[in-house]
C-alpha cells in the first residue's frame, strides 16, 4: 500500500508569491491533517479536511488555505508569501474514526527568497 | 496552545546502550504517540497508546502512558547506528472534534560506533 505522497519535494519561491503544495493520503484515508516544521517552533497544525470539509483549524493567519478533493486528495494554498514562511509543510492521513492515528509523507520543503 | 514537553533536547550514546526520553504537559491527553524523524523525511509512527498505563512495544522500543494521562516515556534498548534520529511525542486532546496532534520539540539522539 502506498504511503502519503506529498508534491513537489522541494520549491522557491520569492516574498508576495502563492504556492500551492499537493498530498495524496494513504488509499482509504479519508481524513488530512497539515502541518508547519520549523526549527524554532517544531511542528504546528495548520488544518483537518474530512470528506472536502475543514473541521480544525491552527492558529496561522488566513494566507494559509486549504481544500479537499471528493477523492480525499488535499491541497493547501499560501498566499502573499513572507520569508518566515520558509519552512518543510507536512502532510498525514488518517481513517476516520481513527484520526489520532495520523501517517505522515515526507514532506515539502519550501524556501522563500 | 498546549505544548509539550519533551526531554532531553540531545543525547550522544554509545552503541549498545539503552536511551529513555520522556514528555510531560499540563493538560490530559487521549493518545500519545511516539515518531521518529530522519532527515529528509517525514516522522515515522512507532508506537501508539490509548489507554492510561498502558505499556507498548514495538522491537526494541518500548512507550509507556502515563497514569496521569500527562505524561510518556519512550526507551530504546540497545541502541544501534540506524536509531540515530529525531524522535517526537505527540499527543490528542480529549474532545469532540479535536482532530489534531500537538507535538514536543523533539529528541535529537546520536549513537556513536
Amino acid at each position: 500500500k502506498a504511503g502519503v505522497t506529498q508534491t513537489p519535494r522541494y520549491l522557491i519561491k520569492t516574498r508576495g508569491q502563492q504556492v500551492t503544495l499537493s498530498c495524496s493520503p494513504i488509499s482509504g484515508h479519508r481524513s488530512v491533517s497539515w502541518y508547519q516544521q520549523t526549527p524554532g517552533q517544531g511542528l504546528q497544525f495548520l488544518f483537518e479536511y474530512f470528506s472536502e470539509t475543514q473541521r480544525n483549524k491552527g492558529n496561522f493567519p488566513g494566507r494559509f488555505s486549504g481544500r479537499q478533493f471528493s477523492n480525499s486528495r488535499s491541497e493547501m494554498n499560501v498566499s502573499t508569501l513572507e520569508l518566515g514562511d520558509s519552512a518543510l509543510y507536512l502532510c498525514a492521513s488518517s481513517l476516520a474514526g481513527a484520526e489520532n492515528i495520523q501517517y505522515f509523507g515526507a514532506g515539502t520543503r519550501l524556501s522563500v527568497l | 496552545g498546549q505544548q509539550l514537553n519533551q526531554s532531553p533536547q540531545s543525547m550522544f550514546i554509545q552503541e549498545g546502550e539503552d536511551v529513555s526520553m520522556n514528555c510531560t504537559s499540563s493538560s490530559i491527553f487521549n493518545t500519545w504517540l511516539w515518531y521518529k524523524q530522519d532527515p529528509g523525511e517525514g516522522p515515522v509512527l512507532l508506537i501508539a497508546l490509548y489507554k492510561a498505563g498502558e505499556l507498548t512495544s514495538n522491537g526494541r522500543l518500548t512507550a509507556q502512558f502515563g497514569i496521569t494521562r500527562k505524561d510518556s516515556f519512550l526507551n530504546i534498548s540497545a541502541s544501534i547506528p540506524s536509531d540515530v534520529g529525531i524522535y517526537f511525542c505527540a499527543g490528542q486532546l480529549p474532545g469532540a472534534g479535536s482532530y489534531q496532534l500537538t507535538f514536543g520539540k523533539g529528541t535529537k539522539l546520536s549513537v556513536i560506533p
